[in-house]
């Protein structure tokens, strides 16, 4: 069964401090991607990246960074000098299969991490 | 703005009562998810619909139906609700070519119900 975990519930740091979102997962696929998406005060789930368990190169995205280790099943996430509009919070995910018909489930998200930037 | 729209934004409601509530997806995507977003449980996958038929079904009561229209609009219909039914109810679409699925969810921006 897949399963993704968020350790940390709440984080909260001052602003311009780095700060290091843990994601770890559990899949028996071989085949699978990895997803974080922002869920900002407002309530809307925005989409910030997916990556595909081929592909273990860091990503950088502005302040945005993520590093992808299949060794230890991490996919984390590194805001860097955060900022007050960075609270919010985050949800890993993790999908195992992209056939449409395969009735798996699309979307297996952790519990979030509470990301508090205070001025 | 993710294309998707939800509604009705918010809703208040009485025990046992019947609520639907419905979601348009992004013009061009033939999937609909739906996610409950609760305090204790997180995202919950509830059901996935792909060009009107059921695809995948996740922890969805039986007191809960969905369905998808031709149109590709979808309906999630919650009824002899309980106070534990009070949640944030997101209907997501996404980008899928033939029977391959991105796996980018975009996802509206909920429909808040509250029970009482």
């Amino acid at each position: 069964a897949q399963k993704v975990t968020q350790a940390q519930t709440e984080i909260s740091v001052v602003e311009k401090e780095d700060v290091t979102l843990d994601c770890v997962y559990e899949t028996r696929d071989t085949t699978y991607y990895l997803f974080w998406y922002k869920q900002p005060p407002s309530g809307e789930l925005v989409f910030l990246i997916r990556r595909n368990s081929f592909d273990e190169q860091n990503e950088i995205s502005g302040r945005y960074s993520w590093n992808f280790q299949k060794s230890t099943s991490s996919f984390n996430f590194t805001i860097t000098a955060s900022q007050v509009v960075d609270s919010a919070v985050y949800f890993c995910a993790l999908s195992d299969s992209f056939l449409v018909n395969s009735g798996n489930t699309p979307l297996v998200f952790g519990k979030g991490t509470r990301l508090s930037v205070i001025a | 703005d993710s294309g998707v729209t939800q509604t009705p934004k918010h809703l208040i409601t009485a025990t046992g009562q019947r609520v639907t509530l419905r979601c348009s997806p992004r013009s061009g995507d033939l999937s609909v998810y739906w996610y409950q977003q609760s305090l204790d449980q997180g995202l919950q996958f509830l059901i996935q619909y792909y060009n009107g038929e059921e695809r995948a079904k996740g922890n969805i009561l039986e007191r809960f139906s969905a369905q998808q229209f031709p149109d590709l609009h979808s309906e999630l219909n919650l009824s002899s609700l309980e106070l534990g039914d009070s949640a944030l109810y997101f209907c997501a679409s996404s980008v899928a070519t033939g029977f391959v699925d991105t796996g980018e969810l975009f996802f509206g921006e909920g429909s808040r119900l509250t029970v009482l």
